[in-house]
């Protein structure tokens, strides 16, 4: 259980376009889902927490018009990066947090998408 | 949400235990310590958590000590595939649970 997955898993775009990213919580619905972003040999950032049906919360520094996040279903939640640049090029993880059972609170991860603008 | 320290890196042989260490001494009262590990290019794994007692689950065990300021995750027979960066975080339960990562321990497990 608790599986959380990721599309895609990697994406090549041209600097200027705009690239949408998805997270689904196969197995749970997810009130609460997060977004990290994560650079070579770094941890991970959080970028925004996402709220089902309301708007999300950017942390300190992210840009929200940049990264635009939607999380219209209890099992699914978006980040486009638009007008993507060079300096977009990451790792974008997301994980979703599980409301119910023993291992409520806890977050589970999706495997990431890998993308590169060139 | 209370800072953590780990070690940068640890290593262990194949087939033994590997205790990972975290300190966490400005912990407060409500906040949970949550183990997860990332191996290279995939996303973090959720491990164990727990908030005063200790807990084992199928992978790994949690010991708190009883002040609650520092923690050992234990990989009771490390393998190979438990080569990974082993994130502690300190964090609030409920809908404000915020997980902050630290820069976590490369456990390098040898054959």
């Amino acid at each position: 259980g608790a599986v959380v997955s990721q599309h895609p898993s990697w994406v090549i775009c041209k600097s200027g376009t705009s690239v949408k990213i998805e997270c689904r919580s196969l197995d749970f619905q997810a009130t609460t889902m997060f977004w990290y972003r994560q650079f070579p040999k770094q941890s991970l950032m959080l970028m925004a927490t996402s709220n089902e049906g309301s708007k999300a919360t950017y942390e300190q520094g992210v840009e929200k018009d940049k990264f635009l996040i939607n999380h219209a279903s209890l099992t699914l939640s978006t980040l486009t990066v638009t007008s993507a640049h060079p300096e977009d090029s990451s790792f974008y993880i997301c994980s979703a947090r599980e409301t119910s059972g023993r291992q409520a609170d806890t977050q589970y991860f999706g495997p990431g998408t890998r993308l590169t603008v060139l | 949400d209370a800072k953590t320290t780990q070690p940068p890196s640890m290593d262990c042989a194949e087939g033994r235990a590997a205790n990972l260490p975290c300190n966490h001494s400005t912990i407060s009262g409500n906040e949970y310590v949550y183990w997860y590990r990332q191996i290279h290019s995939q996303g973090p794994q959720y491990i164990i958590h727990g908030l005063k007692n200790n807990e084992t689950n199928e992978m790994a065990s949690l010991i708190i000590t009883e002040d609650r300021k520092s923690s050992t995750l234990i990989l009771p027979h490390a393998t190979l595939r438990d080569t990974a960066v082993y994130y502690c975080i300190a964090a609030f339960g409920g809908a404000t649970n915020k997980l902050i990562f630290g820069t976590g321990t490369l456990l390098a497990v040898q054959p």
